[in-house]
């Protein structure tokens, strides 16, 4: 059973950082990219970027880029994502998923992490 | 990059079809057959309902069906029932990155 497991819920302070992380196991977790999705407090999905952890490509939305970084260490089947800064606009839950079908032809998140809640408040 | 549209809320009795839609453009929806939507039921993980365009994960109940027509694809949920109430979200391929829609409410009156 393709499981994705995320890390426990952060509370922190403007300007902290943070990395949160997101194991997953039942398949072969290298073969697969893993997006990050961003759903903040009452609205809908965003999507946030990907990850191929057997060799740690990224490809980020524009909406995200430099505001966050995704890492992988496919030695633990795990992967990343990170501020340097945290800011109130940060608070939301925060999926990983499971990337299935190939580019340009059909892509698509099949399993999906139970999430990670991250409120930043001073 | 925009976010696809859709209608904010949609509903339907029990037993009848609801059909939710999703405008984007040649960019995302209308230049791939790369259209997935999924459910999430309130506090809960988004589910995987439709992937490319029209077909069904293992475990989805067929009453769930979608099509596409050049820019606009369509999530259609026949024979209503009470656990379809949910919100979904839309989502297309959109070159080398992916865009969801803003999300629609089902309500099953």
């Amino acid at each position: 059973e393709v499981q994705l497991e995320q890390s426990g819920v952060e509370v922190k302070k403007p300007g902290e950082s943070l990395k949160i992380s997101c194991r997953g196991s039942g398949y072969i977790f290298p073969g697969y990219w893993i997006a990050w999705v961003r759903q903040m407090p009452g609205k809908g999905l965003e999507w946030m970027g990907v990850i191929y952890p057997d060799d740690s490509q990224t490809r980020y939305s524009p909406s995200f880029e430099g505001q966050v970084s995704l890492s992988a260490d496919k030695s633990i089947n795990t992967v990343y994502l990170q501020w340097s800064s945290l800011t109130a606009s940060d608070t939301a839950m925060f999926y990983c998923a499971r990337l299935s079908g190939l580019w340009h032809t059909g892509v698509y998140l099949d399993s999906w992490g139970q999430g990670t809640p991250v409120t930043v408040s001073s | 990059q925009s976010a696809l549209t859709q209608p904010p809320s949609a509903s339907g009795s029990p037993g009848q079809s609801v059909t939710i839609s999703c405008t984007g453009t040649s960019s995302d929806v209308g230049g791939y057959n790369s259209v997935s939507w999924y459910q999430q039921h309130p506090g809960k993980v988004p589910k995987l309902m439709i992937y490319d365009v029209s077909k069904r994960p293992s475990g989805v109940p067929d009453r769930f069906s979608g099509s596409k027509s050049g820019n606009t694809a369509s999530l259609t949920v026949s024979g209503l029932q009470a656990e379809d109430e949910a919100d979904y979200y839309c989502s297309s391929y959109a070159g080398f990155n992916v865009v969801f829609g803003g999300g629609t409410k089902l309500t099953v009156l």
